[in-house]
């Protein structure tokens, strides 16, 4: 198993570009979810799916989009980037939520001028 | 979402079990208690969890207050490896991280 996997691993923006991050799972979890992680700091929940076909808000859902089309893929969408969503962005999965332990991808690192 | 508090830092010298704590005082009958690392710049790596009793896995040992308002991870025996920022989270599956503890483990 591949386990979660993120792409890209760097990108650059600039104001008002938009693009995707890419997150993919291979263990069949149902639970998936968006964090960012600004320096210093702890992570932040921004999305979270439940199943395929829902989707939830976390902490800081503003600027950000996602939908579960399938178990396997939850990617996240940035509408207009800005410079505060420069961030390291992770993506986790487990397998139903709850007690169970969450796995994160290697993360993709931001970067909006 | 329970709050948790962490000292900022810890240093622990190689070889000794380094002991950290985390006060949950608000937290409720139904969350658990979990703890993630973050080695550098990768992602989380879960430790353990806990509910009520204490808990004990290869990577280390959960002690829960009867009061569940606070709780320590212990790890028996620290390496350089284990440098870390530890995370105490409480829960459900939308986990919520805080700053952390910042350990250093000392030759």
């Amino acid at each position: 198993n591949a386990g979660v996997t993120q792409t890209p691993k760097f990108q650059v923006l600039k104001t008002g570009q938009s693009m995707t991050l890419q997150c993919a799972q291979d263990m069949n979890h149902e639970y998936m979810s968006w964090y960012r992680q600004d320096p210093g700091m702890g992570l932040r929940l921004i999305h979270y799916s439940v199943g395929a076909g829902i989707t939830d808000q976390g902490e800081v859902p503003n600027g950000y989009n996602v939908s579960r089309s399938t178990t396997e893929d939850f990617p996240l969408r940035l509408l207009s980037a800005a410079p505060s969503q420069t961030s390291v962005y992770f993506c986790a999965s487990s397998p139903y939520g709850g007690a169970d332990t969450q796995y994160f991808g290697p993360g993709t690192r931001l970067t909006v001028l | 979402d329970a709050k948790t508090t962490q000292p900022t830092s810890m240093d622990c010298a190689e070889g000794r079990a380094a002991n950290l704590p985390c006060n949950h005082s608000t937290i409720s009958g139904n969350e658990y208690v979990y703890w993630y690392r973050q080695i550098h710049s990768q992602g989380p790596q879960y430790i353990i969890h806990g509910l009520k009793n204490n808990e004990t896995n290869e990577m280390a040992s959960l002690i829960i207050t009867e009061d569940r308002k606070s709780s320590t991870l212990i790890l028996p025996h620290a390496t350089l490896r284990d440098t870390a920022v530890y995370y105490c989270i409480v829960g459900d599956y939308k986990l919520s991280f805080g700053a952390g503890t910042t350990v250093t483990v000392r030759a």
